[in-house]
């Protein structure tokens, strides 16, 4: 069966630290990734997906990057944070080599990042 | 743009009484996918249930059923049976084949249940 890990499951950070949040599935082969972020009791907010090594398209222009070094590794990055990068990152997957509209993604457990 | 909403931010229900959740969404692609999750407190997204734009029949999953009306671009999640582990957040999300089957979620319902 599939699984995927997300760590840290929290972190509080300074205004203009720099961050690193990893997200690893295992289980699966050459799936589709998918970085979110979900603002306090809102909905979410797709930053970042990817459909294979080194492929990384960007949905909203901020100050964080992402990349995706092995198949089934994802990073959020960021070299400075800002205090609105505050909130609930997600990782996702989903079967890839597919266009089929029926996948379903499967969420990790989140971190929690806090800038202070 | 594809578009997802739930206008209900937050509703009480008793326990073991049914609670059905409004989705309604908009798009012109023929090919969607409707899904519901589920985000307890810890915040882990649950995947509930999911209906196909060409399904012939409304999606069941246990207590979960979705009554999906295509014409009218809605896709509500009914919860029978209410139980107190049922309290959390409820996310809908729709997937377009021609937006590269990105998720596109709703603003999301809080469900209380009541013992």
């Amino acid at each position: 069966s599939q699984t995927i890990h997300q760590w840290p499951a929290t972190l509080v950070q300074p205004v203009g630290s720099p961050l690193s949040l990893e997200c690893t599935v295992e289980g699966t082969s050459n799936p589709n990734l998918y970085w979110y972020r979900q603002a306090a009791g809102r909905g979410l907010q797709l930053l970042f997906y990817s459909v294979g090594i080194g492929q990384i398209s960007s949905e909203v222009p901020q100050n964080l990057s992402a990349s995706r070094p092995q198949d089934r590794q994802f990073i959020l990055s960021s070299k400075k944070l800002l205090l609105s990068d505050s909130g609930f990152y997600l990782c996702a997957w989903r079967r890839g080599g597919t266009s089929l509209s029926t996948d379903t993604q499967y969420f990790g457990p989140g971190t929690r990042l806090t800038v202070l | 743009a594809q578009k997802i909403t739930q206008t209900q931010p937050g509703m009480f229900v008793q326990e073991k009484e049914a609670v059905t959740l409004d989705c309604t969404y908009d798009t012109s692609d023929p090919s969607y996918g409707l899904f519901w999750y589920k985000q307890p407190s810890s915040g882990e997204m649950i995947f509930l249930i999911y209906q196909g734009s060409y399904d012939q029949q409304n999606a069941t999953e246990g207590r979960y059923s979705l009554n999906f009306q295509k014409a009218r671009k809605s896709a509500n999640l009914v919860i029978s049976a209410s139980q107190l582990g049922d309290s959390a957040m409820y996310f809908c999300a729709m997937r377009l084949k021609a937006a590269g089957n990105k998720l596109t979620f709703g603003g999301g319902t809080r469900v209380l249940v009541k013992p």
